[in-house]
């Protein structure tokens, strides 16, 4: 079970924006320790859409943006397309456990 | 362009090591480091490691650290991971990844194509 929660599936119709939330706790996201967002399309390795809390890595689109409040990070995908259909993880480091920690993952689908 | 070239898929059985290779290109290697992640059959991703590319510095995952060995050939430019005392559990694909640092951790900026790793008698 991770120590980062994320919702385990969101849905939205192409166009529209969906937030996928990632909840830690004060040994992690609530310690100040970045949060970082990654996508992993179906059969592929993971790819690194937002790092340190709100940055995007050159190459990925502006509809991708994070946000990190207290002890929870989101992020959100506004003009959903097809393409974004994938699973959605956040990453962070507990010091808790001494190591980085993934969130559960949130598969995103468009209907 | 940077890519992490990772070594072919295996099959061992209960109680076998495993070692992967990931050899990065397109930087320099002891610059950064490089962290292990694997993703078990319709799972999530589970963090296990992280080691220097400068001096070979490893930190684990508290759950494998008994059975889990990072280490690099600065000389090769290559990552290697070893776990031991394989069983089903540890059946996954491992993936390696260049860590960066950002203002307060890591994030993972370029992938291998990960490898198979199957345990199974």
């Amino acid at each position: 079970q991770s120590v980062l929660t994320q919702p385990p599936s969101l849905s939205g119709a192409p166009g529209q924006r969906v937030t996928i939330s990632c909840t830690g706790r004060s040994s992690n996201i609530g310690a100040g320790f970045d949060v970082h967002w990654y996508q992993q399309l179906l059969g592929t390795a993971p790819k690194l859409l937002i790092y340190g809390n709100n940055n995007r890595p050159s190459g990925v689109p502006d509809r991708f943006s994070g946000s990190k409040s207290g002890t929870s990070a989101s992020l959100a995908i506004t003009g959903l397309q097809a393409e974004d259909e994938a699973d959605y993880y956040c990453q962070s480091y507990d010091h808790s456990l001494s190591g980085y920690v993934f969130g559960s993952g949130t598969k995103v689908t468009v209907l | 362009q940077i890519q992490l070239v990772q070594s072919g898929a295996e099959v061992k059985k209960p109680g076998a090591s495993v070692k992967v290779s990931c050899k990065p290109s397109g930087y320099t290697f002891t610059t950064s480091g490089i962290t292990w992640v694997r993703q078990a059959p319709g799972q999530g991703l589970e963090w296990m490691g992280w080691i220097s590319g400068y001096n070979g510095n490893a930190d684990y995952a508290q759950n494998l650290q008994a059975r889990l060995t990072l280490t690099t050939d600065t000389s090769t430019s290559t990552a290697y991971m070893e776990l031991r005392s394989l069983t089903s559990d540890d059946t996954a694909v491992y993936y390696c990844a260049r860590a960066t640092s950002s203002n307060a951790g890591f994030h993972y900026d370029y992938w291998g194509q990960g490898t198979l790793v199957t345990v199974s008698s």
